[in-house]
């Protein structure tokens, strides 16, 4: 089945350390994004990546890095300048990131639960 | 910048009736797209119904329908005949029709429906 997956499903960060959040879609979507969830506050966007090779900055992307290296992975890396990471961190993928057709979509994986020890 | 709020943190609604979710949002654009997503407990985000500015004719997905008021920027979800697995946040959120843009989505900060037997 097509679809988007995330790992791990929880993680945990000691201080000071990195750690790298997981993302791989086989939907042969060119665009991905990384969402930030936390209580209260919605979905924000921290980066996204219109094709290979290619991303831009979201609206809190400060602590945080990625890299679009295949078309199928969108690995996040939460980064120790990241202050408060402790949120849940859904990755996303659409068709096309130029495509405005009624049906495009974007579709969403499950999430992975970031926890600072 | 477009923003996108919705007032009622949390809402609750007995099994068989019908529940009114509000989302205002703010934007100087003429064309764009509007989406109410629904996470249960899982934290799978689902695509329940969307709306296109243009259309005047207000969506309807089975016993979702929105109400959509382009003039006073007002997007309210009509759920009816409320199921048990209706039991979710409710997420509000808006994409730009610009190409630029692509299908990154502003989301407000949610609602709590909570269902009743």
């Amino acid at each position: 089945d097509g679809g988007i997956t995330q790992s791990p499903k929880y993680l945990f960060r000691k201080e000071g350390q990195n750690v790298t959040l997981s993302c791989e879609q086989n939907l042969n979507h060119d665009a991905m994004y990384w969402y930030r969830q936390d209580p209260g506050q919605g979905l924000r966007l921290i980066y996204y990546s219109q094709i290979v090779n290619d991303f831009q900055k979201g609206d809190i992307a400060e602590g945080y890095s990625v890299s679009r290296e295949k078309k199928e992975s969108f690995p996040l890396t939460v980064t120790s300048a990241q202050k408060n990471p402790t949120a849940f961190y859904l990755c996303a993928s659409s068709i096309g990131f130029r495509v405005t057709a009624v049906g495009e979509k974007l579709f969403f994986g499950s999430g992975t639960q970031l926890s600072v020890l | 910048a477009q923003t996108v709020t919705q007032s009622q943190p949390e809402m609750s609604v007995q099994e068989a009736e019908t529940v009114t979710l509000s989302c205002t949002y703010d934007t100087s654009e003429s064309d764009y797209y509007l989406f109410w997503y629904k996470q249960p407990p899982s934290r799978q985000m689902i695509l329940v119904i969307r709306q296109e500015a243009y259309k005047q004719q207000n969506a309807t997905e089975n016993r979702f329908s929105v109400n959509f008021q382009k003039a006073a920027k007002s997007f309210s979800l009509k759920i009816s005949d409320s199921q048990l697995g209706d039991a979710a946040m409710y997420f509000c959120a808006y994409r730009s029709y610009k190409e630029t843009s692509g299908s990154r989505l502003t989301f407000g900060e949610g609602t709590q429906l909570t269902v009743n037997p």
